[in-house]
């Protein structure tokens, strides 16, 4: 994606929690997304900040700093349905710019 | 409302030959979306259409493709002349007006494998 990165690979344990990183250009950035991607399916919506601060949804939050071109999403209490893609994602021009997905593997 | 729909959901061709793709929008959605998805990468943005109108295409987006959504429905996506490097994941997506706060609804994509 556009000059967003995040980590390739990360492996966390069932029922621990796991903090995804992103970082992205911040110019002409108009609001971040964490979409979540489960092997051989199309993507679905997790979350979106368009202002600094953290957002809780249930298991999951996502925190945004827009001064640093910086993002994380939080998942607590991890289930092995977890296992997935996370692709950050940036609100340019009124389109999704993808990144290239962070694959997490949970362990029993 | 059945969500974003596409056909087919997978796809072999020979290399050089041409394919089709639809996708079918959520029926209240304006905005449709192409993406292009291989494997172990984020969908890469192709093209979107407002209602009819195609407003943007990515320069991944070779003379060989082309996209048209010609009642502000349904949408085709066309590969002439196709080669390997043209095998992914085809993934369409709509939206009502802007993307922000609900992003968009993704179908579950055409894979194609071009052999």
């Amino acid at each position: 994606g556009q000059n967003i990165d995040q980590p390739t690979e990360m492996t966390a344990t069932e029922g621990a929690i796991v903090q995804i990183n992103c970082t992205y250009q911040t110019s002409g950035f108009n609001g971040l997304f964490w979409y979540q991607q489960h092997a051989g399916e199309a993507p679905t919506f997790l979350s979106y900040n368009v202002l600094d601060g953290l957002e809780e949804k249930g298991r999951f939050s996502s925190f945004l700093s827009r001064s640093k071109g910086y993002s994380y999403l939080l998942l607590k209490e991890l289930q092995m349905k977890d296992s997935a893609s996370y692709l950050c994602a940036t609100n340019r021009d009124d389109k999704i710019i993808f990144g290239k997905g962070t694959r997490l593997h949970i362990l029993p | 409302d059945t969500g974003v729909s596409q056909n087919p959901r997978h796809k072999i061709t020979k290399r050089g030959q041409n394919v089709t793709f639809r996708c079918d929008p959520i029926s209240e959605h304006n905005r449709l979306y192409w993406y292009r998805q291989t494997l172990g990468q984020g969908p890469e943005f192709l093209t979107y259409f407002q209602n009819e109108a195609q407003l943007e295409k990515s320069r991944l987006l070779s003379d060989r493709f082309s996209a048209e959504r010609p009642k502000g429905s349904f949408s085709t996506l066309e590969i002439q002349r196709t080669e390997q490097g043209d095998s992914a994941m085809y993934l369409c997506a709509s939206s009502s007006g802007t993307v922000a706060y609900y992003g968009y609804t993704f179908g579950s994509g055409t894979r194609l494998t071009v052999v």
